[in-house]
This record gives structure tokens, C-alpha cells and sequence, in this order.
């Protein structure tokens, strides 16, 4: 069965600083990759996805993540955090040709200023 | 409207009370998913459509929860004999494409958030 292990459970940045949100995945091929971001009281919109192809994926602002098979890994990265970013964020899982996307536990995202 | 709409936003029952929540997802998508929100358990799978039909309800926690799709499009989930552990935001997504034809972007609603007491 695949699963998604997010490491933290909250993180805290300064403004402008790097963010670096770590996501795991097991599955026995590459699946499909997501992120998604949760501001509060909102539902859940899409950051950015792997799919095939190009293993650095660009995403909204300013997001991005590298799918990278050999550590079944799909970190999500910003250069420079803004106070905007404050939101949870979880990395989701979806296998090739399947309906079923498994989601992380999420990592919320604090910045400082 | 554009968007997965959701309602109630909120709702507040006593334990063992039914509920209903519903779902209108975006016009023309085919698939429909229910997820639990619970705090600091990320998203629980509870039950996806196509069309009409639920191939998979294997995430469904009790045989008190059930879901139901009309028409292939509005969708409610009712929740029996409401109990305390029941209380979370339950998201509803939509996606436009059959699994396997799509990449599988879910459109999500703002959720309905239930409160046992």
C-alpha cells in the first residue's frame, strides 16, 4: 500500500528565509505527486504535481519540489518565504492509472517576521 | 458556482443524532471524493464516485457512515447515530477525468465542519 510521511509537523522560518518542506512516499513505482496548500478556514487548493517528464516541477508562488526516485522523495522548496506563506501544507501520493490519493498528516508552515 | 460548494460550514448535533452533509462539485467532473479532516491526522480517504456508483468505500470508518450520488452530481454523506470521535471537517474534492485518463488534480470544497457533543 502506498503511504506519505511528511517529517514535521510544524515548521517556523523568518521572512526571507528558505523554506523546506520534507515528503516521503513509499510505492513499489513513481506515482503521481502532489502538494497542496490550506490556508485557514479554507479547503485545500493545488501547489504543484508530478507526473512524468521533467523531475523539477514549478508550482504557484513561487513554489517548488523535485521528485527524486532513488530517495522516494518529493521536498518542496521557496527561496524566500513571505508571511503570506503561513498555511498547512501536505504532500499527497496517487498511483499511476488509480483513483486513490493518499495524503500526509501535513506540516504547518509559520513565518516570522 | 465555479467552485466545490459544501454545506452546512458548520454543524453542531447532540451524539446520536443523524446528519447530512452535502456536496455540489464542479460541473462536468465525474469524480467525487469524501475525506475526514481530523486535527493533526491529515486527510482520512472515506469514499470516491464515478458517476453515479462507489467503487471503492473501503475508507468508510462504520457501517454508520454512507454516501450517495445522484444524477452524477450532488453527493451527501450521512452520518447515523452521530458519536463523539465523528466530530472533524469532512472535504469533499472533485476531479474532471476517470482515474487513469487524468493526472488526478481534486478540486476541494471548504468543507463542512461537524461538532458532536
Amino acid at each position: 500500500a502506498q503511504s506519505v510521511t511528511q517529517l514535521g509537523s510544524h515548521v517556523s522560518v523568518s521572512e526571507g528565509a528558505l523554506v523546506l518542506l520534507r515528503c516521503n512516499y513509499s510505492s513499489s513505482v513513481p506515482p503521481y505527486l502532489f502538494w497542496y496548500v490550506q490556508y485557514p478556514n479554507q479547503g485545500l487548493q493545488l501547489l504543484l504535481k508530478y507526473t512524468t517528464g521533467a523531475t523539477l516541477v514549478k508550482g504557484i508562488n513561487g513554489f517548488e519540489a523535485e521528485f527524486k526516485k532513488s530517495e522516494t522523495s518529493f521536498h518542496l522548496t521557496k527561496p524566500s518565504a513571505h508571511m503570506s506563506d503561513a498555511a498547512e501544507y501536505f504532500c499527497a501520493v496517487r498511483p499511476t492509472g488509480g483513483f486513490k490519493t493518499i495524503f500526509g498528516a501535513g506540516t504547518r508552515l509559520f513565518v516570522k517576521a | 458556482g465555479a467552485g466545490v460548494s459544501q454545506s452546512p460550514s458548520n454543524k453542531v448535533t447532540e451524539k446520536g443524532k443523524d446528519v447530512e452533509l452535502r456536496c455540489d462539485p464542479i460541473s462536468g467532473h465525474t469524480a467525487l471524493y469524501w475525506y475526514r479532516q481530523s486535527l493533526g491526522q491529515g486527510l482520512e480517504f472515506l469514499i470516491y464516485f464515478q458517476g453515479n456508483s462507489a467503487p471503492d468505500k473501503s475508507g468508510l470508518p462504520s457501517d454508520r457512515f454512507s454516501a450517495e450520488r445522484t444524477g452524477g452530481s450532488v453527493s451527501t454523506l450521512t452520518i447515523q447515530r452521530t458519536q463523539q470521535e465523528d466530530s472533524a471537517v469532512y472535504l469533499c474534492a472533485s476531479s474532471p477525468q476517470l482515474a487513469g485518463e487524468s493526472t488526478g488534480e481534486l478540486f476541494f470544497g471548504e468543507g463542512s465542519r461537524l461538532t458532536v457533543l
